[in-house]
């Protein structure tokens, strides 16, 4: 089974400020798949990134950044320069890949809601 | 149009009532899901599919069934619904060809039990 902790339950933070959502992973699988979604105040759950177990190449879109560390089974996520927009829940799911006994399914920690003042 | 489509979208009820929410896809993905929602406990998964004639049971099946009508549409029903089944239920499309298997989710349904 996998298990996913995030670390911060709410954090608040004002525009412009960056922000690092942690997220801690634990799994016995050897090949796993880890994402992050954003689910804003309208409820709808919108796909970021998905990071395979064996590329741990970090990655940069825009403001947003990820940084996926194996040896200390973490997958974290830093927004830049925060506007309002970002002010949502985020999710970072694991999922198991074939062979595991999680395979095809998600797993999901409780979720860290952001809010960006203005 | 959006990809992945759930009716209704909001569905007040009573307890003992039987309920029905669809999901329809056209992302021609033949992987399928339904999670609920609580506040505080993130999304769990109740039942997924992973073609026609595949049904699996999720993290929190009692009390719900599915049916998988075709490739694009699938089922969750509450036989008799009650109080703490009160959630926002998601419905979600993978496609595993390419070896991705990212999901995709619909807008939700919120369903309150009285």
């Amino acid at each position: 089974a996998q298990k996913v902790t995030q670390a911060q339950t709410e954090i608040s933070v004002v525009e412009k400020e960056d922000v690092t959502l942690d997220c801690v992973y634990e799994t016995r699988d050897t090949t796993y798949y880890l994402f992050w979604y954003k689910q804003p105040p309208s409820g709808e759950l919108v796909f970021l990134i998905r990071r395979n177990s064996f590329d741990e190449q970090n990655e940069i879109s825009g403001r947003y950044s990820w940084n996926f560390q194996k040896s200390t089974s973490s997958f974290n996520f830093t927004i830049t320069a925060s506007q309002v927009v970002d002010s949502a829940v985020y999710f970072c799911p694991s999922l198991g890949g074939a062979g595991g006994t999680s395979y095809g399914k998600l797993t999901f920690g409780q979720g860290t809601i952001l809010t960006v003042h203005p | 149009d959006a990809d992945v489509t759930q009716t209704p979208r909001n569905r007040i009820t009573k307890t003992g009532k039987r309920i029905m929410l669809e999901c329809s896809q056209t992302k021609g993905h033949d992987r399928m899901y339904w999670y609920r929602q609580d506040p505080g406990l993130g999304l769990r998964l109740i039942y997924y599919s992973f073609d026609v004639k595949d049904i699996n049971k999720g993290e929190i099946s009692d009390g719900y069934s599915v049916s998988r009508q075709a490739q694009a549409k699938f089922s969750l029903s509450l036989e008799s619904a009650i109080p703490n089944q009160t959630a926002l239920y998601f419905c979600a499309t993978s496609d595993f060809s390419g070896n991705t298997d990212t999901q995709y989710f619909g807008p939700g349904t919120r369903l309150t039990v009285l």
